[in-house]
């Protein structure tokens, strides 16, 4: 059974640091890999998905990277800002279609 | 375009009352899945439906859960005799089903509290 694991569950740092978010996977036999990202009492947004076979993806600020056979992902979002407080998930299907499995998310807070 | 809808976005209930909760998908995507968001659980898969295959029912906790899709587009979860454990965010999403992305978009979310 896949199980996905996101550390720390909670993270503060001020304006301008860059952000470093990890999720790990037992079972490498993914499909792919989305982080998300989730305002309180909102839905998900999808922020980046990552092709089993890419090593790394990249939208503006924000740059993830997978290594599938260890199991690992990392969220960077360069030079954070207020506006990118939120809670970050990562999650993972086994094949093409499947359901999600979610990791617990890291809730940041980034102060002004 | 528009994304995922769902309605209503806030429900609250008395114990032992079915509630019915809806889903919209994107237009055009032929894979539409439901979760549920409770403070103890995380996110967790309860149904998914991929255009006319049966749908993948793992995930429901027991048999007061219930969803079907008609015409391939809305889905409608519905749950039973609800019981305060019921009690969390009901997310749906949906994806294409087509190509090598399979990227779910997730709709806001319904609000479910059962007294």
């Amino acid at each position: 059974k896949q199980e996905v694991t996101q550390i720390p569950a909670a993270l503060s740092v001020p304006e301008g640091e860059n952000l470093v978010l990890n999720c790990s996977f037992t079972d490498s036999a993914i499909y792919n890999l989305q982080w998300f990202r989730q305002d309180p009492g909102k839905g998900l947004t999808s922020l980046l998905l990552i092709q089993s076979s890419q090593r790394e993806q990249t939208s503006g600020r924000l740059n993830a990277s997978l290594d599938k056979s260890s199991g690992r992902s990392t969220l960077y979002i360069a030079a954070s800002q207020p506006g990118d407080s939120a809670t970050y998930l990562c999650a993972v299907p086994k094949a093409a279609g499947n359901k999600l499995t979610f990791g617990g998310g890291t809730r940041v807070l980034v102060k002004p | 375009g528009a994304g995922v809808s769902q309605s209503p976005s806030n429900k609250v209930t008395e114990k032992g009352k079915d509630v019915e909760l809806r889903c919209d998908p994107i237009s055009g995507h032929t894979a539409l899945y439901w979760y549920r968001q409770s403070l103890g659980q995380g996110l967790e898969f309860l149904i998914y439906f991929q255009g006319n295959s049966a749908p993948d029912k793992s995930g429901l906790p027991s048999d007061r859960f219930s969803a079907e899709r008609t015409g391939g587009s809305v889905s409608t979860l519905t749950i039973q005799r609800t019981q305060q454990e019921d009690s969390a965010v009901y997310l749906c999403a949906s994806s294409s089903g087509r190509g090598n992305r399979n990227e779910q978009f997730f709709g806001p979310g319904t609000r479910l509290t059962v007294l």
